[in-house]
């Protein structure tokens, strides 16, 4: 089936820096949505976009809806050991179904 | 406010037998979605329910397989003949029936056939 691009594929950092990752689409979409999933649980939202061009803030995250409506990206700032996980960015044209991307694995070392 | 919540977690069978998972959504939530995650890939779409309707269903979605929403409140999901592919996490959300998107997923069944 059809999946979002997302980079980079994992990113291994130091507690305390900011991260940025972002995710990529051929098509346009009317909705982006970033998720976050532990392993053997389910994805766990943590923003949503509604907007081309918009730019929301959940504390330390923050995540933009790109102008072409093909992209968005999400940036950590003040990283911690609990944002360990996968981040997976959604997105969602006309029908309700979200198409997902293929993740961001997050490693936070002390 | 409780999450949705989904049974078995785990469900380990042989091929060929038929398995069938539960999935309760958040209360007030009129639409119910079913995604199929394996490993290392993101959730894909299998099909959702708004109320008892089913609205729309994925070509993954072969004939072995059959979800229903009987009264607009819990789902199930059925595999019949299960096959060694079909091992996944099999995940439900739920949304509200308005103009804003926001599906709230569930812990998954992870489903192992053998």
């Amino acid at each position: 089936g059809q999946q979002l691009n997302q980079s980079p594929q994992s990113m291994f950092i130091q507690e305390g820096e900011d991260v940025s990752m972002n995710c990529t689409s051929s098509s346009i979409f009317n909705t982006w949505l970033w998720y976050k999933q532990d392993p053997g649980e389910g994805p766990v939202l943590l923003i949503a976009l509604y907007k081309a061009g918009e730019l929301t803030s959940n504390g330390r995250l923050t995540a933009q809806f790109g102008i072409t409506r093909k992209d968005s990206f999400l940036n950590i700032s003040a990283s911690i050991p609990s944002d360990v996980g996968i981040y997976f960015c959604a997105g969602q044209l006309y029908t309700d179904k979200l198409i997902f991307g293929t993740g961001t694995r997050l490693q936070v070392f002390p | 406010d409780t999450g949705v919540s989904q049974d078995p977690r785990h469900k380990i069978t042989k091929r060929g037998q038929n398995v069938t998972f539960r999935c309760d959504p958040i209360s007030e939530h009129n639409r119910l979605y079913w995604y199929r995650q394996t490993l290392g890939q993101g959730p894909e779409f299998l099909t959702y329910f708004q109320n008892e309707a089913q609205l729309e269903k994925s070509r993954l979605l072969s004939d072995r397989f059959s979800a229903e929403r009987p009264k607009g409140s819990f789902s199930t999901l059925e595999i019949q003949r299960t096959e060694q592919g079909d091992s996944a996490m099999y995940l439900c959300a739920s949304s509200r029936m308005t103009g804003y998107n926001e599906q709230f997923f569930g812990p998954g069944t992870r489903l192992t056939v053998l």
